[in-house]
């Protein structure tokens, strides 16, 4: 049961390039979310999806793509990374049915040159 | 919407008890409010949830008033291990399941 699981843990890019951050998760929820952490700052939503199907912008969606391949995966894509995408970006589930915990990955760290 | 508003910082000594309060003025009416603590380098964990009135567990207590408007995250007797960052999280009404977190409260446990 290794619960969520964010691939790869670390990455460099070049301004320019593109990515796609993976995530997977085995608890059966229905929601999932991607929020990226800026050094010494908070948590900030990007893309979310509350069901397998759907998917909604969160706080800072502009240079971001997500797919809601199936309930345990969704993924996160810059199709043209930039400086200011330099960051943390954590994966998490939900399931509002059973109870109202966020459960995290370990995080991707991603430096943008 | 308002998220919601927690203390930027505080510090504390080992041994003592630490209290945060955090503001949710829009919370949903029928959700929870969680709280997580974030160490460095790591992804946020879950501590504790609560609905109403006082909840403990083996890491700490929540307290939430009756009109659930806040509510105060307590570590009792910190060690050096409890610096981190806590966050408090409450679904906001209307915004469905878009979970928005706020600043959180870093917390500081100095010998």
């Amino acid at each position: 049961n290794a619960g969520v699981t964010q691939t790869p843990k670390f990455q460099v890019l070049k301004t320019g390039q593109s990515m796609t951050l993976q995530c997977a998760q085995d608890m059966n929820h229905n929601s999932m979310y991607w929020y990226r952490q800026d050094p010494g700052m908070g948590l900030r939503l990007i893309y979310y999806s509350a069901s397998e199907g759907t998917t909604d912008k969160g706080e800072v969606p502009n240079g971001y793509n997500v797919s809601r391949l199936n309930k345990r995966e969704f993924s996160l894509r810059l199709e043209s990374a930039a400086p200011s995408q330099t960051s943390v970006y954590f994966c998490a589930t939900h399931d509002r049915a059973k109870d109202e915990k966020l459960f995290f990955g370990s995080g991707t760290q991603l430096s943008v040159l | 919407l308002a998220k919601t508003t927690q203390p930027i910082s505080m510090d504390s000594y080992e041994g003592q008890e630490v209290n945060i309060t955090c503001s949710h003025n829009n919370i949903a009416t029928n959700d929870y409010i969680t709280w997580y603590q974030q160490f460095p380098s790591q992804g946020p964990r879950f501590i504790i949830q609560g609905y109403k009135t006082k909840v403990t567990n083996e890491v700490a207590s929540l307290f939430i008033p009756a009109d659930r408007k806040s509510s105060t995250l307590s570590l009792p007797r910190v060690s050096l291990s409890d610096t981190a960052v806590y966050y408090c999280l409450s679904p906001i009404k209307a915004a469905g399941n878009k979970l928005t977190f706020g600043g959180g409260t870093r917390v500081l446990v100095k010998p």
